[in-house]
């Protein structure tokens, strides 16, 4: 069975970084895109960033650019998410999700499958 | 970017019930657009993607539909384990986008 499990999330003051994790369980990481997803306390999902699966190619959303840096060791089957110059509206739980899809497997294409468990950061003085 | 938005914002139905929540696009998405299931506490699951292609596991009950700028979740006979919040993605394009979501509840 394909497990994610995010690690690394506490309490951080404002300006202050964090660098999250997450190890993926029954999969081979370096076959899959990944993805880091958000949800403030009580708020909807925000995409946060997309990592190819050899590492190419980033995105990431405007909220978070020059600020969050996403990166992924295949060798250790892990996926991180480095946060600097953190901010109060940074507070959410954080999950890394994967995309199913391969480039020799078009696997529901596009879609978040599985996510990880989430990791709560909170960011207060 | 390309702007999800969702309808209605919250429903109360009541078990048995027929739902359908809606997501527009702010441009046309072609088949790039998934639903989430999202119950408290927990991360969000998979429901459909592509529109209309369900993912392994996913009652029969539920169903997507749309094309273009307009889709449709759909949950033919609610029941017990169906409350819970929806959420719309597209990733016709980054920066991928969830709609606000639609939180279902007990009436």
């Amino acid at each position: 069975e394909v497990h994610l499990v995010e690690s690394g999330g506490g309490l951080v003051q404002p300006g202050g970084s964090l660098r999250l994790s997450c190890v993926a369980s029954g999969l081979t990481l370096s076959d899959y895109a990944m993805n880091w997803v958000r949800q403030a306390p009580g708020k909807g999902l925000e995409w946060l960033s997309y990592i190819s699966s050899s590492g190419g190619t980033i995105y990431y959303a405007d909220s978070v650019k020059g600020r969050f840096t996403i990166s992924r060791d295949n060798a250790a089957n892990s996926l991180y998410l480095q946060m600097n110059s953190l901010r109060g509206e940074d507070t959410a739980v954080y999950y890394c999700a994967r995309d199913p899809s391969t480039t020799t497997n078009l696997d529901r294409p596009g879609a978040f499958d599985p996510w990880g468990q989430g990791t709560l950061v909170t960011v207060s003085s | 970017d390309i702007q999800m938005t969702q309808s209605p914002s919250s429903v109360s139905a009541s078990v048995g019930d027929r739902v359908t929540i809606t997501c527009r696009a702010s441009q046309g998405i072609d088949t790039w657009l998934a639903w989430y299931q999202q119950k408290p506490g927990k991360a969000p699951k998979l429901l459909i993607y592509t529109v209309s292609s369900f993912q392994s596991g996913v009652p029969s009950r539920f169903s997507g539909s749309g094309s273009g700028t307009d889709f449709a979740l759909t949950i033919s006979s609610l029941q017990p384990e169906d409350f819970a919040t929806y959420y719309c993605q597209q990733s016709y394009r980054f920066p991928y986008t969830f709609g606000q979501g639609t939180k279902l509840e007990i009436k």
